[in-house]
Parts: structure tokens; C-alpha cells; sequence
């Protein structure tokens, strides 16, 4: 069974700071997918990155970075020099692959991110 | 850009009533979902859609409630006897491709069960 753990519940900084949510996940396939879902106060589910469990490397977006560790099964999300519009709850996910249909995302408990000025 | 919605963004209804949440996926994807999360909670799967039939569906997906492709744009969550434990935000989803592809949410539409 797959499972994904946030174990931060609530994170405070102030603004300009650097701040990463930690995601934790457990699946028992080999191949398998990762993604971080924004879920700002208006309450809409915004994607905002994808990886398969074959490509181990690091991104960076903007402000935004990733770090994938198959050794520690962790998918870390970094947010560099956080401002107020980053206030959110951010989710992670998990879907493992599957023949013929589509695959259920298992979701985190999620991270309530509150950045301060 | 191309987006999910659904409609309408509020229900209120009576308990033991029959609600119906429509969602319209993004026009070119072939997979849908349906998701609830009860406030404050995460995002829980229940449903997954494709090819005219369900394709998985968890232990909360019951007896109570079901799915529909009525036409060539819309998919529905029929509730069918609401229960006060149903009040959540229901997010529809859909995805191009099936394993693994990005799953893209609707802005969910509140359910209050009174």
C-alpha cells in the first residue's frame, strides 16, 4: 500500500526566508510517481511539479526547488527566499503505476506554510 | 490555458437528499477522478474514471454514490442519500494519459449536508 507522510504540520517564516517541507512516501513498486500540489487559502488544488521514480534529478523553478532522494524515499520541496503569496497548505502525492486505468493519487496530510512579513 | 470547472462552487442540502456535482474535464483527457477532502483534512481519493467505466474506486466510493459521463464533456458525482459525514469539498480531476500522468484539479465545489 502506498503512503505519504508530511510530518510538519504548520511552518512560520518570515518573509525573504528559506523554508523546506519535508515529504516522506512508502510504495512497494519500483515504478512510481511524485508530484507537490499548492492549496492556497481560495482553496483550488494548484499543481506544481512531477517526477517519476527513474529520474533522481534535482529542479529548480524559480523560487522553487526539488529534492528527490530514492535512498531515504523522500521528495523535499525547497522555497527560497519565501514571500507572503506563498502562504498555503502544500500537499504531497504519490500514484504508483497501474495496467488499464487510471492511477489514484495518494495525498499527504499536508503542510500549512505561513509566511510573515 | 485549459482548465477543469465545476459546478456549482456551493451545495447545501438536507440530509438524506440526492446531489449531483458536475465537473468539466479538461477537453482532450481521457482519465477522471473524484476527490474530497473534509475541512481541514487531506485530499482523499475516491473514484477514478476512464474509458466509460470506473477503473478504481476506495472504500468510501459506497453503494451511495456513483459516477456518469453523461456526454462528451461532462462528469458527474451523484450522492445518492447524503449523509452529515458527506460535507466536504469534492475536487474533480482529470489527466490526459493514465499512469503517472499530472492530474489536473478542478476549484471543487463545497458540500454542507445540514
Amino acid at each position: 500500500a502506498q503512503k505519504v507522510t508530511q510530518a510538519q504540520t504548520e511552518i512560520s517564516v518570515v518573509e525573504k526566508e528559506d523554508v523546506t517541507l519535508d515529504c516522506v512516501y512508502e510504495t512497494r513498486d519500483t515504478t512510481y510517481y511524485l508530484f507537490w500540489y499548492k492549496q492556497p487559502p481560495s482553496g483550488e488544488l494548484v499543481f506544481l511539479i512531477r517526477r517519476n521514480s527513474f529520474d533522481e534529478q534535482n529542479e529548480i523553478s524559480g523560487r522553487y526547488s526539488w529534492n528527490f532522494q530514492k535512498s531515504t524515499s523522500s521528495f523535499n520541496f525547497t522555497i527560497t527566499a519565501s514571500q507572503v503569496v506563498d502562504s498555503a497548505v502544500y500537499f504531497c502525492a504519490l500514484s504508483e503505476a497501474v495496467t488499464g486505468g487510471g492511477n489514484k493519487l495518494t495525498f499527504g496530510t499536508g503542510t500549512q506554510l505561513k509566511v510573515e512579513l | 490555458e485549459p482548465e477543469v470547472t465545476q459546478t456549482p462552487s456551493h451545495q447545501v442540502t438536507q440530509m438524506g437528499q440526492e446531489v449531483i456535482l458536475r465537473c468539466v474535464p479538461i477537453s482532450n483527457h481521457l482519465y477522471f477522478y473524484w476527490y474530497r477532502q473534509i475541512l481541514g483534512q487531506k485530499v482523499e481519493f475516491l473514484v477514478s474514471f476512464y474509458n466509460n467505466e470506473i477503473s478504481e474506486k476506495s472504500e468510501i466510493f459506497d453503494d451511495q454514490f456513483s459516477v456518469e459521463r453523461p456526454d462528451g464533456s461532462n462528469f458527474t458525482l451523484k450522492i445518492r442519500s447524503t449523509k452529515l459525514e458527506d460535507s466536504a469539498m469534492y475536487f474533480c480531476a482529470s489527466s490526459g494519459r493514465g499512469n503517472g500522468d499530472t492530474q489536473y484539479f478542478g476549484p471543487g465545489t463545497r458540500l454542507t449536508v445540514l
